[in-house]
């Protein structure tokens, strides 16, 4: 079910902006884009979504390729505590298995003091 | 902010012993999710519930589990006969819609252990 590409790990400074990739190169008309994290091991944590638009909320910014075949999840300024795996999902309206998400291997994101 | 809610933290259980594992979802949320975790593997999708119904489940939940909303406010899962590889934290997880288009909440997550 794996419909989503993402680097295993990445590193970041801490205080500078984190852009993590995702390719969805499969993604069809009515999918929406999901980012979720999870720290240690917490609950997975709901960070952002859309569609086609670019969204921007408290946590972070969501970019979407105008194609839709990738996207990109910028933490403006990451400090220690989003030191976390981050997941990118794709899930769509009126899909089989709609109601539930598909949790990727996702990247480690390690912000670096 | 709201939050979902689960019970306990940490359960240790002896191989064939029946636990239940129990949640607390956000108090305007219709829709509910228990998702396990193997240490160091993916998260996995186990069943979803509606309306007092289970609307979805994955391969997992097999005939050993069950889950229910016995209230207003718990919702449980239960597993009848505990194995080794039942060994893992189980998140539960609720929402507003039926499709996730705004998202779960997840709990904090249970880890059982099978001894």
């Amino acid at each position: 079910d794996a419909k989503t590409t993402q680097p295993p790990s990445m590193d970041c400074a801490e205080g500078r902006a984190a852009n993590l990739p995702c390719n969805h190169s499969t993604i069809s008309g009515n999918e929406y884009v999901y980012w979720y994290r999870q720290i240690h091991s917490q609950g997975p944590q709901y960070i952002i979504h859309g569609l086609k638009n670019n969204e921007t909320n408290e946590m972070a910014s969501l970019i979407i390729t105008e194609d839709r075949k990738s996207s990109t999840l910028i933490l403006p300024h990451a400090t220690l505590r989003d030191t976390a795996v981050y997941y990118c999902i794709v899930r769509g309206l009126g899909q089989t298995g709609a109601n539930n998400l598909f949790f990727g291997t996702g990247t480690r994101l390690t912000v670096i003091p | 902010e709201p939050e979902v809610t689960q019970t306990p933290s940490h359960q240790v259980t002896q191989m064939g012993q029946e636990v239940i594992l129990r949640c607390v979802p956000i108090s305007n949320h219709l829709y509910f999710y228990w998702y396990r975790q193997i240490l160091g593997q993916k998260v996995e999708f186990l069943v979803s519930f509606y309306n007092n119904e289970i609307s979805e489940k994955s391969e997992i939940f097999d005939d050993q589990f069950s889950v229910e909303r016995p209230d207003g406010s718990n919702f449980t899962l239960k597993i009848r006969s505990t194995k080794l590889e039942d060994s893992a934290m189980y998140f539960c997880a609720s929402s507003v819609s039926r499709v996730p288009i705004y998202g779960y909440t997840f709990g904090s997550g249970t880890r059982l252990t099978v001894v």
